[in-house]
């Protein structure tokens, strides 16, 4: 079944550590996506990468790092820099065509809380 | 600047009844796409339903239907007779034609009541 990955599910990480979340899709998607949801509020984007070796910001991109090595692959960092990183993450990806009407497919999340 | 805004934090409607979910939305852009998406306590991202700026119809899925009224900036989602599986959060989005990314509204948290 094509679908999206996201491991692990729940994450525990002590302040100061870098961690690096996983996101797999073989969907054949162009483009990936990680969001973070804090509790009670929406999705806010962290970064986006349309074609391998290359991605950008989102809203949010300070204290955290991607990579896009491979087509199917999109792991997130979350950087000791990152002040306040318990939260939600998901991995969302889509297809580059039609543009406006693409609708993005979702992981199931990475819970990550700080100790 | 895109903008979504969902006014209702929470709702309570009893099974079978339908329910109004609201969504208004703010862009420059003429070409543009929404979407509703639900969220159950799992915490993955369902999509439900897409609205295009020129579609002439308002969207229409299963018991899932879009009240589109593009003067006014709104695209509400209708779930006819609701059902105990339908609690969840449900979150109202827009992509602009340029854009490739979402913008998410804050949510609305629907609790089916027996």
């Amino acid at each position: 079944d094509g679908g999206i990955t996201q491991s692990p599910k729940y994450l525990f990480r002590k302040e100061g550590q870098n961690v690096t979340l996983s996101c797999e899709q073989n969907l054949n998607h162009d483009a990936m996506y990680w969001y973070r949801q804090d509790p009670g509020q929406g999705l806010r984007l962290i970064y986006y990468s349309q074609i391998v070796n290359d991605f950008q910001k989102g809203d949010i991109a300070e204290g955290y790092s991607v990579s896009r090595e491979k087509k199917e692959s999109f792991p997130l960092t979350v950087t000791s820099a990152q002040k306040n990183p318990t939260a939600f993450y998901l991995c969302a990806s889509s297809t580059l065509q039609g543009a406006v009407r693409n609708e993005q497919f979702f992981g199931p999340g990475t819970r990550l809380t700080v100790l | 600047a895109q903008k979504i805004t969902q006014t209702q934090p929470g709702m309570f409607v009893q099974e079978k009844e339908a329910v109004t979910l609201d969504c208004t939305y703010d862009t420059s852009d003429p070409s543009y796409g929404l979407f509703w998406y639900k969220q159950p306590s799992s915490g993955e991202m369902i999509f439900l339903i897409y609205q295009g700026s020129y579609d002439q119809q308002n969207a229409t899925e299963g018991r899932y239907s879009l009240n589109f009224q593009k003067a006014r900036k709104s695209a509400n989602l209708v779930i006819s007779a609701s059902q105990l599986g339908d609690s969840a959060m449900y979150f109202c989005a827009m992509r602009e034609a340029l854009a490739q990314k979402l913008v998410f509204g804050q949510g609305t948290r629907l609790t089916i009541n027996p």
